[in-house]
């Protein structure tokens, strides 16, 4: 079974500093998806980035970027330029083509200015 | 414009009783899941119906059961209510389709259960 591990439970940066939030996962699958999700205060569900596995090229979006590793099933987030809003939960979600999507425990980053 | 709306947001219950939660999505999506969050914030799924269809049954109590009215609608009802199910509970929807659309899954709001 797919599993999705989020080894740092919190993680704290400094106003326009940079941040990199570590996720690993588990499948014998060779096409997938993966995704960073936020989930600030108010609970609502934010995708962030997503990557798909068959493609080298790691995703941009803005201030956040993924280092995808393949060979190392490992999959950080690393968010550029911290803002004061960026302080949430941040979950990391595996996907195996238009199957369900299995998350990691999260982690939930503080920003301080 | 919502685009995936849950009604209610919160829910409080006494033990033992029957409620539903209910789903709805306008980005004329085939496909709706229910998500559980605990209170650790740990997600996971519980059900997922394409076109009316489930598709996808994990591991949850008899309980608790889905429904699918139309493409567009995917309730929740949940029987005898128990301590253990007070959670955030997610509606999300998305589209199967080609690699290139990613089949990115839209979230409602969540509905904050609690049973007392």
């Amino acid at each position: 079974a797919q599993t999705v591990t989020q080894s740092q439970p919190e993680m704290s940066v400094q106003e326009a500093e940079t941040v990199t939030l570590s996720c690993t996962y588990d499948t014998s699958e060779s096409d997938y998806y993966l995704f960073w999700y936020k989930q600030p205060p108010s609970r609502q569900m934010i995708l962030v980035i997503r990557q798909e596995a068959y493609k080298q090229q790691n995703a941009t979006e803005n201030r956040f970027s993924v280092n995808f590793q393949k060979a190392a099933k490992s999959f950080s987030l690393k968010i550029s330029d911290s803002q004061l809003g960026d302080a949430a939960m941040y979950f990391c979600a595996y996907r195996k083509n238009t199957d369900k999507l299995i998350f990691g425990t999260g982690t939930r980053l503080q920003v301080f200015p | 414009d919502t685009a995936v709306s849950q009604t209610p947001k919160y829910l409080v219950t006494q033990m033992g009783n029957d409620k539903s939660i209910k789903c709805e999505q306008n980005l004329g999506h085939d496909t709706m899941y229910w998500y559980k969050q605990d209170s650790k914030k740990f997600l996971k799924i519980m059900f997922s119906y394409n076109n009316k269809e489930l598709i996808i049954n994990e591991t949850v109590p008899n309980r608790f059961s889905p429904k699918s009215p139309d493409k567009a609608h995917l309730n929740l009802h949940i029987n005898s209510l128990e301590l253990g199910d007070s959670a955030v509970y997610f509606c999300a929807s998305s589209r199967l389709g080609q690699r290139s659309s990613y089949n990115e899954q839209f979230f409602g709001p969540g509905t904050r259960l609690t049973v007392l």
